[in-house]
């Protein structure tokens, strides 16, 4: 059964620092990793997607690692702001959708 | 527009009146999912179907059915719904392999008393 787990659970910086968020999943047979945010009472909206023959993507001050060897995946938030504050999902795709438990970033200004 | 549909957006009913949640995709994903989020604990799956007519258990299927009749709607079916059923539910659909993201209905928020 795949495990995904998200580390740190809560994360609290300065408006203007650089987040690095983890995740890890215990199965390397995945077809895709996807990064997701969620506000509070909201639904979820899509980041980046990763698929299992990429090593990284990117989308404006996002970056996103994959290393499926490892069982490794990294979020990084350049330059981060207060409106970044929101929990962020990561997700794996083998034969069904996993998700880790999150973290939840506060951005303060 | 690629989209995931559920509804109703909001509900509050009553122990024991059996209600069903919409989803419909429009993406002729093959997979598609349920899951409850609440707090503290995350996503928790409950159903997830492969494809028509293939569905199996999630980690919380209890209290819960689903069916997969035709390929864009997965609903989530409450036989008889009890308070540890209120909660916000998610159905989500992707494509099977690789490249295919993964998408989210707006969600619906339970209410059981």
């Amino acid at each position: 059964k795949q495990e995904v787990t998200q580390i740190p659970a809560a994360l609290s910086v300065p408006e203007g620092e650089n987040l690095v968020l983890n995740c890890s999943f215990t199965d390397s047979a995945i077809y895709n990793l996807q990064w997701f945010r969620q506000d509070p009472g909201k639904g979820l909206t899509s980041l980046l997607l990763i698929q299992s023959s990429q090593r990284e993507q990117t989308s404006g001050r996002l970056n996103a690692s994959l290393d499926k060897s490892s069982g490794r995946s990294t979020l990084y938030i350049a330059a981060s702001q207060p409106g970044d504050s929101a929990t962020y999902l990561c997700a794996v795709l083998d034969y069904k959708l996993s998700f880790g438990a999150g973290t939840t970033v506060t951005v303060r200004a | 527009e690629a989209q995931v549909t559920q509804n109703p957006r909001y509900l509050i009913t009553v122990t024991g009146k059996k209600l069903t949640v919409t989803c419909s995709q429009n993406m002729n994903h093959e997979y598609m999912s349920w899951y409850r989020q609440d707090p503290g604990l995350g996503l928790r799956q409950i159903y997830y179907s492969m494809n028509v007519e293939v569905t199996d258990k999630g980690d919380v299927p209890e209290g819960y059915k689903v069916s997969r009749k035709e390929k864009r709607n997965f609903p989530l079916i409450l036989e008889s719904p009890s308070p540890n059923q209120t909660s916000l539910y998610f159905c989500a659909s992707s494509g099977v392999g690789g490249g295919t993201e993964a998408f989210f209905g707006q969600g619906t928020r339970l209410t059981v008393v």
